[in-house]
């Protein structure tokens, strides 16, 4: 079965520093991977995702992500945070057996310092 | 586009009682709705799987009897929480999705607070 690592549960950071939220995942084929943002007592929002093509993948915010094979992995980055940054990020697999069911990690928490 | 609602946002019941959430799509047609649980510093915990006009399909360890799920139109399911007790109070938050297959995209709601007392 799938399965999504994202092994850091806290982040800080000073605003305007560059950030990179890893995630790892395990999936036995080319897998659909996303990553959400959550604020405070919010649902989930849609950052990007990753269904085939260019490995490097543009989001919303200034997020990207760049999805690596051969590492399994699917790490956000963004240039420059801003303190509205400041959220839980998700990294998700899109689970098997069909149904759009999607297997999230456990979550990072980002928290910018101004 | 894709919006999603949830109603309440907050709710507070009574041990014994039930309490129903809705989840509604607002600018498009829900073929699969999602249900997930989330807990203080965890992750999303998936529920149930809804698709319109059918039963829905519960993940292991999810009482059906107890998280009762109805997904009457392309637009509405509800979430009922028969007989709450305190360990039930959480976060509930639904999705949507105007595919069946072949995406995983889906669109999420802002989530209810159920605090049972």
């Amino acid at each position: 079965a799938q399965s999504v690592t994202q092994p850091d549960i806290h982040i800080t950071v000073s605003e305007g520093a560059s950030l990179e939220l890893r995630c790892n995942y395990s999936y036995g084929a080319t897998p659909y991977l996303f990553w959400y943002v959550q604020s405070p007592g919010q649902g989930l929002q849609l950052l990007l995702k990753y269904f085939s093509g260019d490995t490097l993948v543009q989001g919303i915010k200034g997020f990207e992500a760049e999805f690596k094979r051969s590492q399994s992995s699917f790490n956000l980055r963004k240039p420059s945070v801003h303190w509205s940054d400041a959220a839980e990020y998700f990294c998700a697999v899109g689970a098997t057996g069909g149904g759009n069911k999607l297997t999230f990690g456990t979550g990072t928490q980002l928290k910018v310092e101004l | 586009g894709a919006v999603v609602s949830q109603h309440p946002s907050r709710v507070i019941c009574k041990s014994g009682t039930s309490v129903k959430i809705e989840c509604r799509s607002l600018d498009f047609q829900a073929t699969t709705m999602f249900w997930y649980r989330q807990f203080p510093k965890k992750s999303l915990m998936l529920m149930a799987t809804s698709n319109e006009g059918s039963k829905a399909t519960y993940e292991q360890g999810v009482e059906k009897d107890k998280f009762l799920i109805n997904h009457a139109s392309l637009t509405l399911s509800t979430l009922t929480v028969t007989s709450a007790h305190p360990e039930d109070s959480s976060f509930y938050i639904c999705s949507a999705s105007p595919w069946t297959s072949g995406s995983y995209e889906q669109y999420f709601g802002p989530g209810t607070r159920l605090t049972v007392t």
